[in-house]
Formats: structure tokens, sequence, C-alpha cells
């Protein structure tokens, strides 16, 4: 089983739609999460942090639930430069500084 | 602010060769990270440094991959001999400090290399 997993997609949706992406990780003892956003042949960027509490930012609303150990990511109002990619991390078992990625999950927002 | 340079942006390169990637962190970051990404997949982290140390190597193949950080600042990674299944991208990241945990250290990622090995 991986440590993190994603659906890998496509999600193909129209602008203006609202998507929402979960992610499972393996590792009860995970203390930090975040997604990353991925654009085709470039270099993942930290799109937000994901705090127990859930948190928004802007269009962008993340999502743990510890006990299911899933973190989701929910984007309102699509924009056509929301397609990328988008990876679900967390911290590795045995250090807290290494990160664990997903295979993270396409996102197609179409006009 | 510069961002996380790395080159060669590309390498193509025969199975057997020995090849090379440099990386230049953000200055004044202590931590960096190497990672290997396979088409379709997330980062794999290889290698993490805390200044000229590497605290975290359990992933680098060391039969064939060596890296060093000799000042603190800049690292290379070398693959010899390169292998076909090495062919991927190279990325590597850097972040601030080693306190207060990864919730408070982003890591910003450089370009990365695309290794092609024929």
């Amino acid at each position: 089983r991986k440590e993190v997993e994603q659906d890998p997609g496509p999600f193909n949706v129209p602008e203006g739609a609202t998507v929402a992406f979960n992610c499972t990780y393996s590792n009860s003892a995970s203390q930090s999460f975040f997604w990353y956003r991925q654009d085709c042949r470039k270099e993942p960027k930290l799109l937000m942090s994901v705090y127990s509490s859930g948190n928004e930012d802007g269009r962008f609303t993340a999502q743990l639930n510890r006990a299911s150990q899933y973190i989701s990511l929910l984007i309102r109002d699509s924009k056509l430069s929301d397609s990328a990619t988008y990876l679900c991390v967390v911290n590795g078992e045995d250090s807290s500084y290494k990160l664990i990625f997903g295979s993270g999950t396409r996102l197609l927002v179409r006009p | 602010e510069a961002g996380v340079v790395q080159s060669p942006r590309y390498k193509i390169i025969e199975k057997k060769q020995p090849v090379a990637f440099w990386c230049n962190p953000i200055s004044g970051h202590n931590t960096l990270y190497w990672y290997l990404q396979n088409l379709g997949q997330g980062p794999e982290l290889l290698i993490r440094y805390e200044n000229e140390e590497a605290v975290d190597d359990s992933q680098l193949p060391k039969d064939r991959f060596s890296a060093e950080r000799l000042k603190g600042v800049d690292s290379t990674l070398k693959i010899q001999p390169a292998e076909l299944g090495d062919s991927a991208v190279y990325l590597c990241a850097s972040s601030p400090q080693t306190s207060g945990g990864p919730m408070y250290n982003e890591q910003f990622f450089g370009p990365g290399t695309r290794l092609t090995v024929l």
C-alpha cells in the first residue's frame, strides 16, 4: 500500500465548477499535511498547508480528518488557470522533515 | 529574490556514463533536498542536508548515487554509472531553517534536471 494515495484523475470540469479531491495516508503518526500544485513540466509549488481545524485560502479549502486519515481539497469557482496536478503531501514516519508525496490528481478546467 | 537554481535543465547520456547535477539553493536556506520524480509520480526524497551534513540519505542508492554539499551552500548529485531506469526529473529543493517543524519550513523547488538515459 502506498503511504499517500490519490485518485490520478483526470478531473475534467467546466469553468466555475466546484471540484474536490481526496487523499488518504497510511501513517497515523503524521503531523504535517500539505497540498502542492504542479503545472506540466514545472516544479511543485506549495498551494496550502492543511491545519487540523481546516483552512481556507480564497477559493481553496483544505480539510483534515485524522480519524479516517484523509485530507481533502475543495476548489470553488474553477478557473482555467487551476488546470494542474495537485499533490497531496504528508510528513514521513521517521523524520518530521521527510515529506511523502502522493502521485497527484490531475485537474483540467475547460472553457 | 532568486529561486533555487539547477543545472543543467536537460541531460541526455548513454547508459553506463556518469552524470552530475548541480543545485544552488535560495540564499540563507540551510536545508537542501534532492528528489527524484518519475513520470506520473510524486517526488521521492533521495537525500536531505542540514548545512553540510547529510542527515537523511536512506533513500539514496549508494552503489551508484553520491551527493555532496561541501560548504553548506550549493550541492552536486552524481550518478555513476547511469542506468536506463535512472531516466527521470531530478529536483532540488531548499527550506529556510531546521527548527519549528515542516509546517513552518516551506520547501521551495528548483525547475529540475530532466535526465534521459539511452
